[in-house]
């Protein structure tokens, strides 16, 4: 069973780049999703199958996913991006599952 | 737009039973695979349940299987939760969760509604 591992905590002072880690053995073998969740709010999907953007999402978020760690990068990040932000894969099988990364809580500066 | 709506959420004993629901509006509720996510309080998300379109297929994270019941009426556009034996490290927000993609599994979420509190204490 996967256990995704992501940094506690990630800092960017505005209009630079963040990049949250999600890693795992193999992880590049699978799609891996990202979802942002504000204080209060419920989560929301920014990236889905490693790298494509739902409608409604700015540019600024794009993913990637290559051997042991998938990345999601944040562009220019504004003060509206301060979050936790959360990887997530499925295990599809006879008995699938659904697994989600510990969270990456990030802070702009 | 697509909404979801949960209630059913507050405050049950330690060996107790509650029952969620999840009202959905805005698109073809019979067509997708419906899950329920939860969150405990300062927490990470957990996968909880899905069922598929018809209801014909369930799957439980190992947690809760064996005490928590997924179904879904979808004349009603109504998903449910069953939820029994109840123990401390069930209180969470119960989030309401949909699939992407009519009449599939895709592993992962387009949209979340805004979640139900459950509290077990004695």
């Amino acid at each position: 069973s996967y256990v995704l591992t992501q940094p506690p905590s990630v800092s960017v002072a505005p209009g630079q780049t963040a990049r949250i880690a999600c890693g795992e053995n193999n992880i590049g073998s699978k799609s891996v999703h990202w979802y942002q969740q504000r204080p209060g709010q419920a989560p929301v999907l920014v990236v889905y199958d490693d790298s494509d953007r739902p409608s409604g999402i700015p540019e600024r978020f794009s993913g990637s996913n290559s051997g042991n760690t998938a990345t999601l990068t944040i562009s220019r990040v504004e003060a509206g991006d301060e979050a936790d932000y959360y990887c997530q894969v499925w295990e599809s099988s006879s008995d699938p599952h659904w697994v989600f990364g510990g969270g990456t809580k990030l802070t702009v500066l | 737009d697509v909404q979801l709506v949960e209630s059913g959420g507050g405050l049950a004993q330690p060996g107790g039973s509650l029952r969620l629901s999840c009202s959905a509006s805005g698109f073809t509720f019979s067509s997708y695979t419906m899950h329920w996510v939860r969150q405990a309080p300062g927490k990470g998300l957990e996968y909880v349940s899905a069922i598929t379109s018809n209801g014909g297929s369930t799957y439980y994270a190992d947690s809760v299987k064996g005490r928590f019941t997924i179904s879904r009426d979808n004349s009603k556009n109504t998903l449910y939760l069953q939820m029994s034996s109840l123990r401390a490290e069930d209180t969470a927000v119960y989030y309401c969760v949909k699939d992407p993609q009519d009449g599939a599994l895709t592993g992962y979420f387009d949209f979340w509604g805004q979640g139900t509190l459950v509290t077990v204490s004695s």
